[in-house]
C-alpha cells in the first residue's frame, strides 16, 4: 500500500507565486494534518482536517489554506509566497483524531526566493 | 515553551550499545507517542503509551512514562547503524488544546559501526 503520498518531491518557487502542495492517503483515514519542520523550530502543526469536510488552524496558519472535500485529498495552498515558508512540508493522517498514531508522507522540500 | 522536550539534543554511540533518550513535558496528557525520522525522510511511528500506562515494549525498544514527574524515556538496546536518526516524543494535551500533536525537538542519535 502507497499509505501517504505527497508532491512535488521538492520545487523553487519565486516569491509571490501561489503554489499547491498535494497530499492523498489510501488508509481511509479521517484525519489528516499539514506540518512544516524547520530547523530549530521542530515541527509545526498548520492546519488539520478530523474529517471530510471540516478544517481547523493549527500553530502556524497564516499564509496557508487547505481543503478536505474527501477522505482521500488533503491540499495545502501558499496563495502568495514568501522566503520565510521556505521549509520542509509534510502531511501526515490518522485513523481517528490527534490523539492517534500518525503516518506520515516523505515530504516537499519548499525553497521560496 | 515546548510541550515536549527531547534530552540529549545528540547523542553518538558505538553499535551494540544501548542508547537512552528522554522526553519532558509540561501538561497532563492523555498519550505520548515516540517517532523516528531518518534524514530527508517523513516521521515513522515507534510506539504509543497511554497516561495510565508505565512501561511498554515493542523489539528492541523500551518505553517508561511517569506522569508524576512528566517524563518518559526510550531506551533502543543492542543498536545498530540503521538505528541512526533522529527520535522526536510527541505529546497531546488533555487539559487544553484538543486538535494537536506536539512534538519536541528531537535527539540525533548516531550509531557507529
Amino acid at each position: 500500500t502507497a499509505g501517504i503520498t505527497q508532491a512535488p518531491t521538492s520545487q523553487i518557487l519565486a516569491a509571490g507565486r501561489s503554489m499547491t502542495l498535494r497530499c492523498t492517503q489510501d488508509m481511509r483515514h479521517n484525519a489528516m494534518y499539514w506540518y512544516r519542520q524547520d530547523l530549530g523550530l521542530g515541527l509545526r502543526l498548520i492546519h488539520y482536517s478530523n474529517t471530510a469536510g471540516t478544517t481547523g488552524k493549527g500553530e502556524v496558519p497564516d499564509g496557508y489554506s487547505v481543503s478536505r472535500a474527501n477522505t482521500d485529498d488533503f491540499p495545502l495552498t501558499l496563495a502568495s509566497a514568501v522566503p520565510s515558508q521556505t521549509s520542509v512540508y509534510f502531511c501526515a493522517s490518522s485513523a481517528l483524531g490527534y490523539t492517534d498514531t500518525q503516518y506520515f508522507g516523505p515530504g516537499t522540500r519548499l525553497t521560496v526566493l | 515553551s515546548q510541550q515536549g522536550e527531547e534530552d540529549p539534543q545528540a547523542l553518538s554511540i558505538q553499535e551494540g550499545e544501548n542508547a537512552t533518550m528522554n522526553c519532558s513535558y509540561k501538561t497532563s496528557i492523555n498519550n505520548l507517542q515516540w517517532y523516528r525520522q531518518n534524514s530527508g525522510r517523513g516521521l515513522v511511528h515507534l510506539i504509543l503509551i497511554r497516561s495510565n500506562e508505565r512501561e511498554k515494549h515493542s523489539g528492541r525498544l523500551r518505553v517508561t512514562l511517569d506522569t508524576s514527574k512528566k517524563s518518559s524515556s526510550l531506551l533502543i538496546t543492542a543498536s545498530r547503524a540503521a538505528d541512526t536518526a533522529s527520535y522526536f516524543c510527541a505529546t497531546d494535551d488533555s487539559g487544553g488544546s484538543n486538535y494537536k500533536l506536539t512534538f519536541g525537538k528531537g535527539t540525533l542519535l548516531t550509531v557507529n559501526p
